[in-house]
This record gives structure tokens, sequence and C-alpha cells, in this order.
């Protein structure tokens, strides 16, 4: 268990289907972050957790969007009612840092690739 | 979206050669990074550098930044196939948000 593990790898949902996606962070890392990437583009920040707080989710697109990280280490990003636009990878990632530091060097895992027909 | 500018945004070069990518942002930053990503694959940090640094190194990796023209390069030296991926900057901004701020990216192909 040396980095980010991130499952499914693969996911395909009926447009309107409840999806969940799991990130298992690098043990002790204290920060957790949620990505959004789009095909030929960069990511896009979603949320941020430090530990089992979120003190950031000013990037989730709607209220569709729901992430958690209830105690503190795996994670799991939800997406109600799905839509053809959600369709894209979703990286987690993971650091050790906190406060000053914290995103200093992430750690991503391999992502999720979502598909919503 | 608050993305930056990379370019060029492909470049294809031969083994050995060097390979300069270029990023702009658009706001104040704490310090910028640069990432690669292989096909299908997460993103990998490659070297950080902080706003009151000009330039800085690492193995075959040279980062520049100009905080007054609010861009950075990133040079890749004697370049071999096992670059090939795609490179992206990140922005921190000031605030602590936790957030990062990637660029659109560079793809880059190292033709053996």
């Amino acid at each position: 268990g040396a980095g980010v593990s991130q499952s499914p790898r693969y996911k395909v949902a009926k447009r309107g289907q409840d999806v969940a996606l799991r990130c298992d962070p690098i043990s002790g890392h204290v920060s957790l972050f949620w990505y959004q990437q789009a095909l030929g583009q960069g990511p896009e920040f979603l949320t941020y957790f430090q530990n089992e707080a979120q003190l950031d989710k000013s990037g989730l697109p709607s209220d569709r969007f729901f992430a958690e990280r209830p105690e503190g280490s795996v994670s799991t990003l939800k997406i109600q009612r799905t839509q053809q636009e959600d369709s894209a990878v979703y990286l987690c990632a993971s650091s050790p840092g906190q406060g000053a530091r914290v995103n200093e060097k992430l750690f991503f895992g391999s992502g999720t690739q979502l598909s919503v027909l | 979206s608050q993305q930056g500018e990379e370019d060029p945004q492909a470049l294809s070069i031969q083994e050995g050669e060097n390979a300069t990518m270029n990023c702009s942002y658009k706001t104040s930053i704490n310090n910028l990074q640069w990432y690669r990503q292989n096909s299908g694959r997460g993103l990998v940090h490659l070297i950080l550098i902080r706003s009151n640094e000009r330039e800085k190194h690492s193995g075959r990796l040279r980062v520049t930044l100009d905080t007054s023209k609010k861009s950075s390069s990133l040079l890749i030296t004697a370049s071999r196939a096992a670059d090939t991926a795609s490179y992206f900057c990140a922005t921190v901004p000031p605030g602590n948000t936790g957030k990062l701020i990637f660029g659109q990216g560079t793809t880059l192909q190292v033709k053996p």
C-alpha cells in the first residue's frame, strides 16, 4: 500500500444513477483532495479535507456532488442523479502537510474514469 | 475556471533534445509546482518553486519563475522516450485553502 488507491478504476453509469467513488490515501496523510479532470484538460479542484473536516468544498459543481471522510482516512465522493456532463476522470490526492504546507506536494491516485451514458 | 495558460499545447522532439514548456498564471501566488501525468495515470509531483525564488534545479529539470510577468518555464534537458507525458503547472494562491490551480498542460512526445 505505497500509494493512493482509487476504486473503481472505471465506472459506467446511466444518466440519473447515483455513483460512489472511493479513495484510500497514503497512510498517515492528513490532507485529502478531490479533483475532476475532463479529457485534454488540467485537473480542477473539487474539495479538500484535513483529517475528517471538509475545509473547502468550493469546487463542487452542484449539490449533486457530496464528499465525506468520516474517520479521517478513506474518502468517498458521491454523485447523485448523474448527468452526461459529469463524465470525467475523478482524481484523489493526499499530502502529509497541513497549514501553510498543505498542498506543497500532492500524491495522486490513478483516478476513476466515469462515463455517464 | 481559474486555470492558467500553458504553451505549447503539444511538443514533439527527438531523444536527446531539450524540451521547454511555459506556464502563465493570473493571480499572485505562494508557490508554483510542476506535475507530470502519464497517459491514464495520476499526476506525479516534479518540482516546487517558491514565489521568492527565481530558478530551481532537480536532476534534468530546470524551473524558472518570473512573478512580475506571472510566468514560469520548465526545461527538461537531454530528453528520453520515458519523458513522454503531459506536464502541468499548478499554482498555490494566497489564502491556504488547499486548492491547487492547474494549467491546461503541455503534451510532450519524445521520439526514440
